[in-house]
């Protein structure tokens, strides 16, 4: 069964913690994209990467990093510097970066702060 | 730069009535444009695309170059419509771009 799997759902954070939200996708996509969901707000991109090994800064990339030495697997970090992480976060994929093709979400993860 | 607007926050129709979720865009090219659909506990799903011109669970959305719009309509709204809808464009080389999104509740 092919998709996008993130953990965990929910996420909690205390002052000062970097926590990781894992990403994961059997669909052999290419690229794949991190997006933080607030209400009002709709989706804005925090970074996006377009092969292995390679990943850009989105919209409001300040507080989060990303790795993506897998193709499988692109986690995001949110670190200390992210002072208001609270927030839905989703991952997506597509085949390949630069198409017209739609992108595939997972179900998300809710960070909250402690 | 690409911006995507959807005016309301919160659209309330009675099941049966239609309904018009609407969106407007702003973008110098000939974007792609998406409508995708939230339903309660569920994860973010496409619900429809220009270049298909399908009608997806009663829903259609029709291009409007001059007035750059993509609004979806759908006849007579049932209870399971209930959902945020969110209108999105692409272009060749660039990243979607979401507008805001619109609740819609279906009152019974």
């Amino acid at each position: 069964d092919g998709g996008i799997t993130q953990s965990p759902k929910y996420l909690f954070r205390k002052e000062g913690q970097n926590v990781t939200l894992s990403c994961e996708q059997n669909l052999n996509h290419d690229a794949m994209y991190w997006y933080r969901q607030d209400p009002g707000q709709g989706l804005r991109l925090i970074y996006y990467s377009q092969i292995v090994n390679d990943f850009q800064k989105g919209d409001i990339a300040e507080g989060y990093s990303v790795s993506r030495e897998k193709k499988e697997s692109f986690p995001l970090t949110v670190t200390s510097a992210q002072k208001n992480p609270t927030a839905f976060y989703l991952c997506a994929s597509t085949p390949r970066a630069g198409g017209l093709q739609p992108q595939h979400f997972g179900d998300g993860t809710r960070l909250s702060i402690l | 730069a690409q911006r995507v607007t959807q005016p309301e926050k919160l659209l309330s129709v009675f099941k049966g009535a239609p309904v018009e979720l609407k969106c407007n865009y702003s973008y110098s090219g000939s974007p792609e444009l998406f409508w995708y659909v939230q339903y309660s506990r569920q994860r973010l799903q496409l619900l429809l695309r220009h270049i298909s011109r399908e009608s997806i669970k009663g829903f259609t959305a029709d291009l409007n170059k001059g007035e750059t719009s993509f609004h979806l309509k759908k006849p007579f709204a049932q209870e399971e419509d209930s959902a945020m809808y969110y209108c999105a464009l692409i272009n060749y080389g660039q990243n979607f771009v979401f507008g805001p999104g619109t609740r819609l509740s279906v009152l019974p």
